[in-house]
This record gives C-alpha cells, sequence and structure tokens, in this order.
C-alpha cells in the first residue's frame, strides 16, 4: 500500500524558514517523481515543486519550481530513507497553505497518483 | 504556463442527476489531462487520467472525454458521495497546472 506522510509544518514569521518532510512507503521510491502542491485553505489547488526520480545512484535529479516559490523554495530526496524535502526560505504570507506531498505515476511525471494527507504551514506577523 | 478554466464554478443538482463538468486549457495538452474530486478534510483524490481512463478503484458512473484544449469529466447518475469539489490537472508541460474547480453541491 502506497503511504506518504508530511510533518514539519508550523507557524513562522515572515522571512522565516522551514523545512517540510514527506517520508513514502510501499513504492520504489527511487524510480519517482516526487511533486508538493499546496493549498490555501478554502481555496484551490497550486503545484508547488518537482523533483524527478532517477534509479542512477549518485546522478543528481532534475527538480522544477513555480514562479511564486523558485528562488526560496529548494526539493530534494533520499532515496536510502525514502524521504522527500521541502525547504523553504524567505516565507511569505501568502505561502500559507496545507503543503502535500504527491506521486508521479511511474514512467510519468505529472500523474498524481497518490497524495498523502498534508502538513499545515502558517505565516503569520 | 498552460492556464486551465473550469466551469461551471457551482453545479447544482439532486441525486441521481446527471453532472457535466468542463475544463478548457490555453493550449493543447493533447490527452494530458486529469480529473481529482476533493471532499472536505480530504486530500484530493485521482479521478481520471489522461482524458478518459478511470483511476483504480473509480466507479464507472465516472467518465472523462476530450482533447486538445476542451474536456469533459460525466458523472452519470450522482451518488450522494459525489457532491464535492472536482479539479482538473494537466501534465503536458511544466509547470503542472490546476484549474480552478467546480464544486457539485446538493440542490
Amino acid at each position: 500500500e502506497v503511504q506518504l506522510l508530511e510533518s514539519g509544518g508550523g507557524l513562522v514569521q515572515p522571512g522565516q524558514s522551514l523545512r517540510l518532510s514527506c517520508v513514502a512507503s510501499g513504492f520504489t521510491f527511487s524510480s519517482d517523481t516526487m511533486n508538493w502542491v499546496r493549498q490555501v485553505p478554502g481555496k484551490g489547488l497550486e503545484w508547488v515543486s518537482a523533483i524527478i526520480g532517477s534509479a542512477i545512484v549518485g546522478s543528481p535529479a532534475e527538480t522544477f519550481y513555480a514562479d511564486s516559490v523558485k528562488g526560496r523554495f529548494t526539493v530534494s530526496r533520499d532515496n536510502a530513507r525514502n524521504t522527500l524535502w521541502l525547504q523553504m526560505k524567505s516565507l511569505r504570507v501568502e505561502d500559507t497553505a496545507l503543503y502535500y506531498c504527491a506521486r508521479g505515476r511511474t514512467g510519468t511525471n505529472g500523474l498524481l497518483d497518490y497524495w498523502g494527507q498534508g502538513t499545515l504551514v502558517t505565516v503569520s506577523p | 504556463e498552460i492556464v486551465l478554466t473550469q466551469s461551471p464554478a457551482t453545479l447544482s443538482l439532486s441525486p441521481g442527476e446527471s453532472a457535466t463538468l468542463s475544463c478548457r486549457a490555453n493550449q493543447s495538452v493533447v490527452i494530458y489531462l486529469a480529473w481529482f474530486q476533493q471532499k472536505p478534510g480530504q486530500a484530493p483524490r485521482l479521478l481520471i487520467y489522461d482524458a478518459s481512463n478511470r483511476a483504480t478503484g473509480i466507479p464507472d458512473r465516472f467518465s472523462g472525454s476530450g482533447s486538445g484544449t476542451d474536456f469533459t469529466l460525466t458523472i452519470s447518475s450522482l451518488e450522494p458521495e459525489d457532491f464535492a469539489v472536482y479539479y482538473c490537472q494537466q501534465r503536458k508541460h511544466w509547470p503542472l497546472t490546476f484549474g480552478g474547480g467546480t464544486k457539485v453541491e446538493i440542490k
């Protein structure tokens, strides 16, 4: 059974940093693209970032970002620990949202077939 | 980036009725469009991928159609558990993008 468990959310002030984690199980994590998607409570979904899966040990994984977070957020992964991270810096009030990690189905990049339950990030003065 | 526009924003229907939801892209996404269902307090659930393929475990009252820029999600006979918000999403180009959603509510 595929499971994705996010953690690391919390309340921070504007300008501060936070690191989110997503621990995966039930599939070959290293092969699959992993994504972060966020949702302001009561609003729609916004894709944030992705990191491409690779079966080649030691090769850097390609990453993608939404313009709204480019230069402030960094996505990374540890395939040995089945863990995905999102390092968020220079946080803004508008980054307040529930952050989901989602798997891109094997062989695709953006077919988001499994989602975690999310971790809430609140950025407030 | 590819912009997805969903219509209508809200659909008020009774159980047993049919629902037709639209998603329009501002450029071709070929068939690389998915539909998700989201209920309050829950993560989105994949319903349809690549325009017309039902995801695992999705009832056959859900069907998708379309290609290029115009796509439709049809729910043939609404069950009480189908009242939710539905989103479309494209994966043809980075960045991935979502439509604004259609809320299907009980009339």
